[in-house]
């Protein structure tokens, strides 16, 4: 079945730093979707990604969609305490119900 | 405010008990689900629901059954048959086939003593 998964697992940022977090899939992805999970929290919605090549930005937040539509990428600029939590990608092969998350990657920021 | 209702936030079970996980939305969405987060792995998906009195098995639907008696409301219930019970259980929704995003609950946390 279609798995996405996603790297680093773990990220530690010094407050003020960038950093990227990928997500890949197995299969092509006919949209991708991007949540940040607050600690002791559940997943909130952050943006859709549709077309191929596509990029967004919210603020500090720049999210890619690949070339082939089988990755995606999440980058964080000048990183503050607020940016800590889990941040998951969850993509579906097709128009259906059905996302695949992928595991994560759990950002701790450092003052 | 429109959102998800989840109940209860912390759960305790016995050994070979069925239990029932409450999930309540009013945000109108035609489409429910419910996932299990475990440290480290994501969230896995159960089941998931795109009308009333229909829905599917996700990926590990084994030890898990649901009921979709009205728009609102997708209860989960954890049956003796699953293995290994214990995890955060999350509910969501969403709007059609979920382009807009998944809308969760506060979530479940289930422990078997």
């Amino acid at each position: 079945g279609q798995q996405v998964m996603q790297i680093p697992q773990y990220q530690h940022v010094q407050e003020g730093e960038d950093f990227t977090t990928y997500c890949n899939s197995s299969t092509t992805l006919s949209n991708i979707q991007w949540y940040k999970q607050r600690p002791g929290g559940h997943p909130v919605f952050l943006i859709q990604l549709v077309k191929s090549g596509e990029v967004k930005k919210q603020k500090r937040l720049t999210f890619q969609f690949g070339e082939a539509k089988k990755n995606s990428s999440l980058h964080i600029t000048a990183t503050q305490t607020t940016d800590v939590g889990t941040y998951f990608c969850a993509g579906s092969p097709g128009n259906d119900y059905k996302l695949s998350f992928g595991a994560g990657t759990t950002v701790t920021v450092r003052a | 405010d429109g959102g998800i209702t989840q109940s209860p936030k912390y759960l305790f079970r016995k050994e070979g008990q069925n239990v029932t996980l409450s999930c309540e939305q009013n945000l109108n969405h035609d489409a429910m689900y419910w996932y299990r987060q475990d440290p480290g792995q994501g969230l896995r998906l159960i089941y998931y629901s795109q009308i009333v009195n229909d829905f599917q098995k996700g990926d590990i639907a084994e030890g898990y059954s649901v009921s979709r008696e009205k728009k609102e409301s997708f209860p989960l219930t954890v049956t003796s048959a699953q293995k290994n019970p214990t995890a955060f259980y999350l509910c969501a929704s969403s709007i059609g086939t979920g382009g807009s995003g998944y809308t969760f609950g506060s979530g479940t946390r289930l422990t078997v003593v």
